[in-house]
């Protein structure tokens, strides 16, 4: 499977700023995913980011709040948008690999808005 | 829109017991995925059960599908402390791979 990172790992931040937040992957895929987990919640989907074209954004996420870019096919970058305390969760990025399409998981970025 | 449910939600159980997690969800499909998760962990990826009748089994833990009922068990045998995480099941609905539809997650606790 691959070896996803994401960077940074944590972070705590005050209201109305933005924070990028990075994922690597150790080989080429064709998507790459970011997920939000509340505090305690299950995992939902934000957006599915393809290596040359716009984001698909789940209902209920916009690109103006969770701007994507995938400027190839190892990374991508997720923002979060002026910052309010509901944004504190963890973000996690996937990959899907392999011929049952398993979703991989990089450790996640845990953020906390004051 | 797809719907996603775990049974139970919490579970708090003694070592040496058997024990099983329900997952149903509301369409079809015939890819179902489990997932465990550590407390301040990432997902580990436990199953994968691609078709009707598809059992999996991985030590003291066994998954199967059946989805004409849209059902999937995970089935915990002689329960190790080891085993306390919280277990996901994730529908794969639209296009492979692609929309994963997540339960709410099963909090599972082993006690000595």
């Amino acid at each position: 499977s691959a070896v996803i990172s994401q960077k940074p790992s944590r972070d705590i931040c005050q209201r109305g700023t933005s924070l990028t937040i990075q994922c690597q992957v150790d080989s080429q895929v064709t998507m790459m995913f970011w997920y939000r987990q509340q505090p305690g919640q299950s995992l939902t989907l934000i957006a599915t980011a393809n290596q040359g074209s716009e984001a698909t954004y789940e209902s209920g996420f916009v690109i103006d709040k969770f701007p994507i870019s995938r400027p190839n096919l190892t990374f991508s970058t997720l923002t979060v948008s002026n910052m309010s305390p509901e944004d504190s969760s963890i973000y996690l990025c996937s990959v899907a690999q392999g011929l049952t399409d398993t979703q991989y998981f990089g450790p996640g970025t845990r953020l906390t808005v004051l | 829109e797809l719907k996603v449910e775990q049974n139970p939600l919490f579970l708090s159980m003694q070592e040496g017991k058997n024990y099983t997690i329900y997952c149903n969800y509301s369409t079809t499909s015939d890819r179902l995925y489990w997932y465990r998760q550590d407390p301040g962990k990432s997902l580990e990826s436990l199953f994968v059960l691609l078709s009707n009748g598809a059992v999996k089994q991985e030590g003291r833990l066994m998954a199967s599908l059946d989805t004409k009922a849209r059902l999937s068990t995970l089935h915990i045998t002689a329960a190790v402390h080891d085993l306390s995480a919280t277990y996901f099941c994730a529908v794969d609905w639209v296009n492979y791979g692609q929309n994963f539809v997540f339960g709410p997650g099963t909090r599972l606790s082993v006690l000595p």
